[in-house]
Formats: C-alpha cells, structure tokens, sequence
C-alpha cells in the first residue's frame, strides 16, 4: 500500500544553521507528494509539494526535490530562523485525492 | 487563503457521554471534508471522507456507529463520537477540500478529547 517514512525528531538547530528531513515514500504509480507544516496551536498548512518526477517544490526559503530513483522528497532549507520552529508532515496523495502522511518531524530552532 | 475552523478546541466529557466537533470552512466552499485522528507523536489517520448531502466513508477498522458523521452543508460537518470511552481521547483534526478537482486540503487547528 501507500505510505510515507520520515526521519524522527526531534531535531534542534541554531539559527543560520541547514535543516535537513528526510522522507521516503512507498507507493503504486507516482503519487503527488506534499510538505506540511504545522506551527504551535494552528493546523496544518501547505509548505509545498510536487507533482512528478524531478519536480522540485519550493516555498518559504524550503525547498524538496521528488526524486523517483531513490523514492524520496528530502525537505531542506539552507539557513532556518526561529520562526521555522513548527512539527513538518511529509505526505503523498493516494487515489480520490486522500493524504497518507509520515508521523512528523519536530524542528526547534535557538536563537 | 482558505480557513478551516473547529469547534471547541478541547473538551474533556466523562466516559458514556457523547461529544459533537464542528468543522467549518469560513471563506469558500466545501465539496469534501476529511477527519483525522492523530495520537501522541504519531502520524495523522484518516478515518473517514464527509460530501456534502451524502454519506460518509470511512477507513478500514473506523467504526461508523462510534464515529458518526454529518456533512449538511458545503460550510459544516460535524464528528460525533458516540458513547464515549477513554481510548476515544485523542487529537482530532478536519480538512477540506474545495471543488472537486482541487488537491490541496486545508486543515483545521484541532479538537483535543479527554474522556475520563
């Protein structure tokens, strides 16, 4: 079946510092594969996503390449802020448009 | 952007008791309405799909009778869990998508159950 893999937190960086989390993905066909984010007591929001192969997503400074060799969607960003501190969600979209996510990746970024 | 809220944001009911949560989309339309449930450092569940006028579908191993959903109009669906038990508490949380051949959902802040 479909299902999505994410490296656990949770993960803590220095401002400036690069943020990197995996994801790997299991999945019938190419399903549209998706980064949400979820800061303290709002819900999830749309970081990005990316429909086929190679494509790349990019939004907010993050940025996540849908590599179909390797069956992954890496999410980096290349100097987070305090305000990225936030849980991020992989997902892909299974048929009739349903979401399977990962469990969720903690990132606290310090001053 | 698209709003989605819900109603309340916490509840705590004694064990037997039955609990309603409201999912609104504030600002456009809804064809469809997903509710998950999301336990502590664990993935979101989908439990079942809401369409407006119709009935629910729900995942395998979701019980309909504990779970009842209503969708009545393109702005509202409700959740309410029947008979409530303390294994019911969890974190629940909607979506919804507008139009019929949009991808994106747009999810609400969250309902925290504590059934005691």
């Amino acid at each position: 079946g479909n299902s999505v893999t994410q490296m656990e937190g949770p993960v803590t960086l220095s401002e400036e510092a690069f943020l990197t989390i995996n994801c790997t993905y299991t999945a019938t066909g190419y399903p549209s594969l998706f980064w949400y984010v979820q800061y303290p007591g709002e819900g999830l929001q749309l970081l990005l996503k990316a429909t086929k192969a190679d494509d790349k997503g990019s939004n907010k400074g993050f940025e996540a390449t849908y590599r179909k060799e390797t069956t992954s969607f890496h999410l980096e960003k290349g100097s987070v802020q305090v305000s990225d501190s936030a849980v991020y969600f992989c997902a892909l979209r299974r048929g009739d448009y349903k979401l399977s996510f990962g469990a969720g990746t903690t990132v606290t970024v310090r001053a | 952007g698209a709003v989605v809220s819900q109603h309340p944001s916490r509840v705590i009911c004694k064990s037997g008791t039955s609990v309603k949560i409201e999912c609104r989309s504030l600002d456009f339309q809804a064809t469809t309405m997903f509710w998950y449930r999301q336990f502590p450092k664990q993935s979101l569940m989908l439990m079942a799909t809401s369409n407006e006028g119709s009935k629910a579908t729900y995942e395998q191993g979701v019980e309909k009778d504990k779970f009842l959903i209503n969708h009545a109009s393109l702005t509202l669906s409700t959740l309410t869990v029947t008979s409530a038990h303390p294994e019911d508490s969890s974190f629940y949380i909607c979506s919804a998508r507008r139009g019929t051949f949009q991808e994106t959902q747009y999810f609400g802040p969250g309902t925290r159950l504590l059934v005691l």
